[in-house]
């Protein structure tokens, strides 16, 4: 049973264009999220995170919009760069505990 | 500061053999986390260790197994090796009482043959 879901597989947008990365979840004792960009032959790098007492948190470039009702989380990057290209991951936690639920990723591709 | 550490970096094994990789998390971290990466299923969860002891186990065959030691520095081991372990394995590693954010290495990827 997937938890985290990443349902776009990939995503291409035409430089300084919004990119927009999606992420539903299912288990309601999630109450952290975060947001990992990953380039190949690299490990994932830490990107923006948002509690869920919070409906937004902006970082540069970065948004992170989290609708707790419909258990769904979102990645707006504006504007997007060729830089940015890369696997997109959602991660959740439950903050008793302490392991990350991974989705599958988006790969974002950025055209100049 | 250096950050997460993990060797080798690629390795070639045969079916049924045993394999160890090492992951030297940042310095002050005390936890550590691995993660297998294939193709299409994303990162899967394999254990977490804190201060030499295992907090969480992912759901893995008892093939792979893991320590930690008193410098924080992990390894994992897979024995009897399947083709399908053939992956990318991330170690990751989390600020003591600074959040939930951890920290990735560049990974071991493992090929079996």
């Amino acid at each position: 049973d997937q938890q985290v879901k990443q349902n776009s597989p990939s995503l291409s947008v035409q430089e300084g264009r919004i990119s927009i990365l999606n992420c539903d979840y299912t288990n309601s004792m999630f109450d952290y999220f975060l947001w990992y960009k990953k380039y190949p032959a690299e490990g994932p790098t830490f990107l923006i995170s948002i509690s869920s007492i919070k409906d937004k948190n902006e970082d540069g470039r970065f948004t992170v919009f989290l609708n707790k009702s419909a258990k769904h989380l979102s990645l707006h990057i504006v504007p997007s760069q060729p830089g940015d290209s890369a696997v997109y991951f959602c991660a959740a936690i439950n903050s008793g505990y302490s392991t990350l639920t991974f989705g599958k990723g988006t790969m974002l591709l950025v055209s100049p | 500061k250096a950050g997460v550490t993990q060797t080798p970096r690629y390795l070639i094994k045969t079916r049924g053999q045993q394999v160890t990789l090492s992951c030297s998390p940042i310095s002050g971290h005390r936890s550590v986390s691995w993660y297998q990466q294939t193709p299409g299923q994303g990162l899967q969860f394999l254990f977490e260790y804190f201060s030499e002891t295992q907090r969480n186990k992912g759901n893995f065959p008892g093939r792979f197994s893991g320590r930690q030691f008193s410098n924080s520095r992990s390894e994992m081991n897979v024995s009897t090796l399947e083709l399908g372990d053939s992956a990318l394995y991330l170690c990751a590693s989390v600020k003591t009482g600074g959040g939930y954010e951890q920290y990735f290495g560049p990974g071991t990827r493992l090929t079996v043959t």
